[in-house]
């Protein structure tokens, strides 16, 4: 069973307030980990793709981190604004498979 | 558009009613992923095709639940006589080839499907 969480479930900030979450997933075979930023009635948008142990990535504001051998990957937002309130999703691609586990998720508001 | 685009965008059916889910998947894309997403939970994958062929369907909740993309381009998910646990986003996905660990896959804005 390939279990893939995320925490927290659901996250409220500030504007400005830097914030970050976990998604965790198993450490055998990987093959990649994916980040999605989901806005209700919108596409799942692709943040990040990872794949190789210690990668970093940015894209504006927003960085993840992975780490495959403990099986954890973090996603920092520095100085959270409105418009990032959404769900964000992580995805655990495991070697010689066709599919893409999904966590459930973490839900961040961020209030002006 | 260039992305997946998937309809319809929403569907009321009736319990025991048939619905079909199409999605038109990026020109050129190889691969196809449909999910499912019910209220509170991540995507669950239900089936993946390489062009025309569904090389993986081992998601498919139930035999109600049936996929087919017969000329490798368009898809169509189709659930036969729908039942109330069905009610969720239907996720309908696209990548050049599965196999790249590094590529990325686009996702449309998804069929949510409500059973009454």
């Amino acid at each position: 069973i390939l279990n893939v969480e995320q925490s927290p479930q659901s996250l409220h900030v500030q504007e400005g307030d830097s914030t970050n979450f976990t998604c965790s997933f198993p450490s055998s075979n990987f093959y990649a980990l994916h980040w999605y930023r989901w806005e209700t009635a919108k596409s799942p948008e692709a943040l990040f793709v990872m794949t190789l142990n210690g990668d970093e990535k940015k894209k504006g504001r927003i960085s993840a981190t992975l780490n495959t051998k403990e099986g954890y990957s973090y996603l920092y937002i520095k100085g959270s604004q409105p418009e990032d309130s959404a769900t964000y999703l992580c995805a655990f691609l495991k070697y010689n498979n066709n599919d893409m586990r999904f966590g459930a998720g973490t839900r961040l508001t961020v209030k002006p | 558009g260039a992305g997946v685009s998937q309809s319809p965008r929403y569907k009321v059916a009736k319990r025991g009613q048939d619905v079909a889910l199409r999605c038109d998947p990026i020109s050129g894309h190889v691969s196809l992923f449909w999910y499912q997403q019910a209220l509170g939970q991540g995507p669950e994958f239900l089936t993946y095709f390489q062009n025309e062929a569904q090389l993986d369907k081992s998601g498919l909740p139930s035999d109600r639940f049936f996929a087919e993309r017969p000329e490798g381009s368009v898809s169509t998910l189709k659930i036969q006589r729908t039942q109330q646990e069905d009610s969720a986003v239907y996720l309908c996905a696209s990548s050049v080839l599965q196999g790249k660990a590094g590529n990325t896959i686009y996702f449309g804005e998804g069929s949510w499907l409500t059973v009454v």
